[in-house]
């Protein structure tokens, strides 16, 4: 069965530094989404994209924070300067339609020191 | 705004028992339900959801859910659980008028299966 895969599974950089966390949805599916889970709280929704432009965004999602597809296969998400409180688990998803269930990778583990 | 709460953060149980972990939300708009699985280093897996019609939801791997609007719950259960139904669980829910991407999340349930 197809998958979403990220990039790297854990990711340490220091407070300041920018990090790009990558991600390649299914092949087919249209639409593709951020999350976020700080340890031990709710998984949180950062942003959703589609048709190469950023099509809903939680409060979250400030300017530090961007996303791009750079090609037809990858889906990035770029915090231009770390801070401490962005150390969290980040899943990728993505889905079909608008409509149908997301499917999630197995995230991506940053850590701000 | 919606919110969703789970009531229990952990739960443990013994194999072949019956289970139920609790979900309740709000919502000032109606909304789908679902409820995703977290297998240990993995991401999260969609285990069924409700969107309209019959509100017992059968899921994969033995699950089910009921909507119950009066009680704004969706509960999910399972009769008889195996060790390898031992994860987190994650109840969510997303506006009608939306996608179904931007999800809410509860705070998530640890079933914990003992032989």
């Amino acid at each position: 069965e197809p998958e979403v895969t990220q990039t790297p599974s854990h990711q340490v950089t220091q407070m300041g530094q920018e990090v790009i966390l990558r991600c390649v949805p299914i092949s087919n599916h249209l639409y593709f989404y951020w999350y976020r889970q700080i340890l031990g709280q709710k998984v949180e929704f950062l942003v959703s994209f589609y048709n190469n432009e950023i099509s809903e965004k939680s409060e979250i999602f400030d300017d530090q924070f961007s996303v791009e597809r750079p090609d037809g296969s990858n889906f990035t998400l770029k915090i231009r300067s770390t801070k401490l409180e962005d150390s969290a688990m980040y899943f990728c998803a993505s889905s079909e339609t608008v409509n149908s269930p997301l499917h999630f990778g197995n995230g991506t583990r940053l850590t701000v020191t | 705004a919606q919110s969703v709460t789970q009531l229990d953060s952990q739960v443990p149980v013994f194999e072949e028992a019956p289970v139920e972990l609790r979900c309740n939300y709000s919502s000032s708009v109606s909304v789908y339900l679902f409820w995703y699985v977290q297998y240990p280093n993995q991401g999260l897996q969609l285990l069924l959801k409700y969107l309209s019609g019959s509100t017992l939801v059968k899921g994969i791997n033995g699950f089910e859910a009921e909507f119950n609007k009066s009680q704004t719950s969706f509960h999910l259960r399972k009769p008889s659980v195996h060790i390898s139904d031992t994860a987190e669980y994650f109840c969510a829910v997303s506006e009608m008028r939306g996608s179904q991407g931007n999800l809410i999340f509860g705070k998530g349930t640890k079933l914990s299966v003992k032989p």
